[in-house]
């Protein structure tokens, strides 16, 4: 079964940091595309990153450039999003997906549970 | 980038067919064929239900179908039923800096 499962998640004070975690199973990992899109509370969805599989090149929202870093370790099977210099706006739950069916592009078919990060003071 | 703009809410009686518009710009919906649906339930993760604008994904029921035309694309529900009240997102990937943008999700009330 095909599985995205995110942890890492809390409360944290403006200007700190989280680092959240995404393990996958289920899929070829290593090759696959993955991203992070967050919904704040009672908000839409905000796609916020994504990293290549192959080669591993990262992309980000304008919003949180320079301040959300987005990795991978295949040999682990896990995705992370690094989260520094942390604001209000950046409370949300935060999801991780992919696309693992073949024939499906630029979309996302897979998505974890979330996980809530919660900013304040 | 600024999210695509969709209704804020859409509803319908049991048995009848509704449209959710999406509506972008050249740089996003209008310049690709790579627009997405996703159903998300109150406290669910997001489904995919439609990608590259009329596609299915394997167990999606065909009473869901996309379309496009211009700037902007649209999500058909018909036959409408009590399990399809949910919020409905569009997204599309986009020439700008940031790949993907969302629209502003609709909620769909089944009346």
């Amino acid at each position: 079964e095909v599985q995205l499962l995110e942890s890492g998640g809390g409360l944290v004070q403006p200007g700190g940091s989280l680092r959240l975690s995404c393990a996958a199973s289920g899929f070829t990992f290593r090759i696959s595309a993955m991203y992070w899109v967050r919904q704040a509370p009672g908000k839409g969805l905000e796609w916020v990153s994504g990293i290549g599989g192959s080669n591993g090149d990262t992309y980000y929202a304008d919003s949180v450039k320079g301040r959300l870093t987005t990795s991978r370790d295949n040999s682990k099977n896990t995705l992370y999003l690094q989260m520094n210099s942390l604001r209000d706006e950046d409370t949300a739950v935060y999801y991780c997906a992919t696309r693992s069916t073949v024939g499906i592009t630029k979309a996302f078919d897979i998505w974890g549970q979330g996980t809530m990060v919660t900013v304040s003071s | 980038q600024s999210a695509l703009t969709q209704p804020a809410s859409v509803s319908g009686s049991p048995g009848q067919s509704i449209t959710i518009s999406c509506t972008g710009t050249s740089s996003d919906i209008g310049g690709y064929n790579y627009v997405s649906w996703y159903q998300q339930h109150p406290g669910k993760a997001p489904k995919l239900m439609i990608y590259e604008v009329n596609n299915r994904p394997s167990g999606v029921s065909n009473r869901f179908s996309g379309s496009k035309s211009g700037n902007t694309a649209s999500l058909t529900i018909s036959g409408l039923q009590a399990e399809d009240e949910a919020d409905y997102y569009c997204n599309s990937y986009t020439s700008n800096s940031t790949p993907y943008v969302f629209g502003t999700g609709t909620k769909v009330t089944v009346l």
